[in-house]
């Protein structure tokens, strides 16, 4: 039990949708990150929300976007649903300081996009 | 480019021997490192972390990781495999405190035999 929350677990959209998923990350956690998994790979990094910033990004367009909001929620929106965006969606959270720290990850949101 | 590799697909072991999953990393600098293991459909569970120090790291479920420096490893192990170890096994690296932008390798499936 990692006290991280995904929601929904299971998403079905057409392409063209947009869709937003939903995480709850740890009480006092300041950085909630985001990562797509397809099948078969290793997660690969969306971006990174620091105190309700975005302060890091990976190879992902820009119909990918977040927020991050005071109370420990965050949210992932797509826009424009590709085929290729069927994946699992992982939310981690974690407390960043100077010793360094690790993600606690949730369980996912798994997406198929027909 | 930072890259984090993990040369072995799919391994198979019979229930008791011992295991050993390889990680080698591509990073300018000696990165934070961590081990994560996933069941289906499920998230990431955190085994260990090696941040700085020992070089022999103890995790969860038994398992151990040893930092080599000069060989740009950071290898898992665990002396005696059960069944239910049987899961896929991600290694991992960000570059700091600070940061938290994980790089994943791509998986190495374990099977255990009974």
């Amino acid at each position: 039990e990692t006290g991280v929350t995904q929601s929904p677990t299971h998403l079905i959209k057409t392409r063209g949708q947009q869709v937003t998923l939903r995480c709850s990350s740890q009480s006092g956690h300041n950085t909630v990150s985001w990562y797509q998994q397809a099948l078969g790979q290793g997660p690969q990094f969306i971006f990174q929300y620091y105190r309700e910033e975005e302060n890091g990004r990976g190879n992902f367009p820009p119909r990918f976007s977040g927020l991050q909001f005071p109370n420990y929620s965050s949210e992932l929106n797509v826009n424009a649903l590709e085929l290729d965006d069927s994946a699992l969606y992982l939310c981690a959270s974690s407390l960043v300081d100077e010793s360094g720290t690790e993600a606690f990850f949730g369980q996912g949101t798994r997406l198929t996009v027909v | 480019a930072q890259s984090v590799t993990q040369p072995d697909i799919h391994i198979t072991v019979s229930e008791g021997a011992s295991l050993e999953l390889r990680c080698n990393y591509s990073y300018g600098a000696t990165p934070y490192l961590f081990w994560y293991v996933q069941s289906p459909g499920q998230g990431l569970q955190l085994l260990l972390k090696y941040f700085s120090g020992d070089t022999l790291v103890q995790g969860i479920k038994g398992f151990e990781a040893e930092f080599k420096r000069s060989q740009s490893s950071f290898n898992l192990r665990k002396p005696s495999v059960h069944w239910s170890d049987a899961a896929e096994y991600f290694c991992a690296a960000h570059s700091g405190a600070g940061s938290y932008q994980l790089t994943f390798g791509k998986g190495t499936k374990l099977s255990v035999i009974p």
